[in-house]
């Protein structure tokens, strides 16, 4: 069963400070993975996504993840965060079947 | 890029009472839809397998006969949620890829459900 776990409920950081999302998955084949980020009232919106190829992948807004097979990791980073980057991060694992599963999220609050 | 629709966007009932919610594929066919639920602070949880034709599939844990979906055409999918209790009050969220699993998967804005 695939699974993700984000170890990070809440992080605040300084505007125009560097921020790293963390994402572990466990699953048994090659992960599809994903990030999406969701404000509030709003519908997730794919930052991200990685099947194959570079590990390093690059996203919409500036975001970008680096996928670590040996640590089942799936990191997000941003060099510089914008107070709009303010919302709730959820990083997600996805199958043949289409199916994706969740991690809890991670609610990222950006102060001035 | 692609877009999905929910309707309504937030709804509130009584209990006993049943909701339908709409999902739908504006410029895009979807043969599979997914729904979801999200309670407060919390994540997606994946509810069903909506299918174009068939029975949808639901996950474990899930009441078939709670939950009844129908996935009417290629661009509409139907969540109705049957004599509504207020624990059933969540956000439900539906999504459907474009084509391919390696395609991406978009999201509708969701439905605040409320029950009284």
């Amino acid at each position: 069963a695939q699974s993700v776990t984000q170890p990070d409920i809440h992080i605040t950081v300084s505007e125009g400070a560097s921020l790293e999302l963390r994402c572990n998955y466990s699953y048994g084949a090659t992960p599809y993975l994903f990030w999406y980020v969701q404000s509030p009232g709003q519908g997730l919106q794919l930052l991200l996504k990685y099947f194959s190829g570079d590990t390093l992948v690059q996203g919409i807004k500036g975001f970008e993840a680096e996928f670590k097979r040996s640590q089942s990791s799936f990191n997000l980073r941003k060099p510089s965060v914008h107070w709009s980057d303010a919302a709730e991060y959820f990083c997600a694992v996805g199958s043949n079947d289409y199916k994706l599963s969740f991690g809890a999220g991670t609610t990222v609050t950006v102060r001035a | 890029g692609a877009v999905v629709s929910q309707h309504p966007s937030r709804v509130i009932c009584k209990s006993g009472t049943s909701v339908k919610i709409e999902c739908r594929s504006l410029d895009f066919q979807a043969t599979t839809m997914f729904w979801y639920r999200q309670f407060p602070k919390q994540s997606l949880m994946l509810m069903a397998t909506s299918n174009e034709g068939s029975k949808a599939t639901y996950e474990q844990g899930v009441e078939k006969d709670k939950f009844l979906i129908n996935h009417a055409s290629l661009t509409l999918s139907t969540l109705t949620v049957t004599s509504a209790h207020p624990e059933d009050s969540s956000f439900y969220i539906c999504s459907a890829p474009t084509s391919g699993v390696k395609e991406t998967q978009y999201f509708g804005p969701g439905t605040r459900l409320l029950v009284l």
